[in-house]
């Protein structure tokens, strides 16, 4: 079975200074890793995505997050938060094969709150 | 861009009362899903489609159904609301794929707040 835990519940940093999310996961094959974030009352919107290839992988808004396989890690960063960063954050994991007709699992979510 | 649209944003509904969440999209995804999310508890998968009544259930069927009757088209059904599904409800899509191509991107639509009272 796939997990992904997200252990902060909230990240607290002030703006200009780095940030990042954290992001664990378990799957039994490959995974297939997601960032999503969600402002208030708003949907999910995608982030950025790790299937194959280098490690590091940028996305949007300047965001980018470097799958770890040893650690079985896959942490959000951005180099210089802003006070519109501040959201709520959720990493997902699809296991990859012919069977993974496409569920994906969820954390709990991370509430980032960037402080001017 | 893939756009998801759901149809209502905020329901508020009475406890037995029967409940449509209708959910659109334009980009011609075979899967469809509605997940439900609720504070600490993240995203959880309620139902999936991957083709036209075609449907298979996620970790909490209990007390939904669905309808998926066209492919841009996926409805979630309460039979019978009670409280405990007061909650926001999100429809999303992608692709479909096996191999590399699960890899494919969920879109999202902006979710619907329901209240069961």
């Amino acid at each position: 079975a796939q997990s992904v835990a997200q252990p902060e519940d909230q990240v607290n940093v002030a703006e200009g200074n780095p940030l990042t999310v954290k992001c664990t996961y378990s799957v039994s094959g490959n995974p297939y890793l997601f960032w999503y974030v969600q402002y208030p009352n708003r949907g999910l919107q995608f982030l950025l995505k790790y299937i194959t290839g280098d490690n590091l992988v940028k996305g949007s808004y300047g965001f980018e997050a470097e799958f770890n396989k040893s650690q079985t890690s896959f942490h959000l960063k951005k180099p210089s938060a802003l006070v519109s960063d501040s959201a709520l954050y959720f990493c997902a994991v699809r296991e990859g094969g012919a069977d993974s007709w496409g569920k994906l699992q969820f954390g709990a979510g991370t509430q980032v709150v960037v402080t001017p | 861009d893939v756009k998801v649209t759901q149809s209502s944003r905020y329901l508020v509904k009475r406890t037995g009362e029967k409940v449509f969440l209708e959910c659109v999209q334009d980009m011609d995804h075979e899967n469809m899903f509605w997940y439900r999310q609720d504070p600490g508890l993240g995203l959880r998968l309620i139902y999936f489609s991957y083709d036209v009544k075609m449907k298979e259930k996620g970790d909490i069927p209990e007390g939904y159904s669905v309808s998926r009757e066209k492919k841009e088209r996926f409805s979630l059904i309460l039979e019978s609301a009670s409280t405990n599904q007061t909650s926001m409800y999100l429809c999303a899509s992608s692709l479909w794929g096996t191999g590399f191509s699960a890899g494919n991107t969920i879109y999202f639509g902006e979710g619907s707040w329901l209240t069961v009272v």
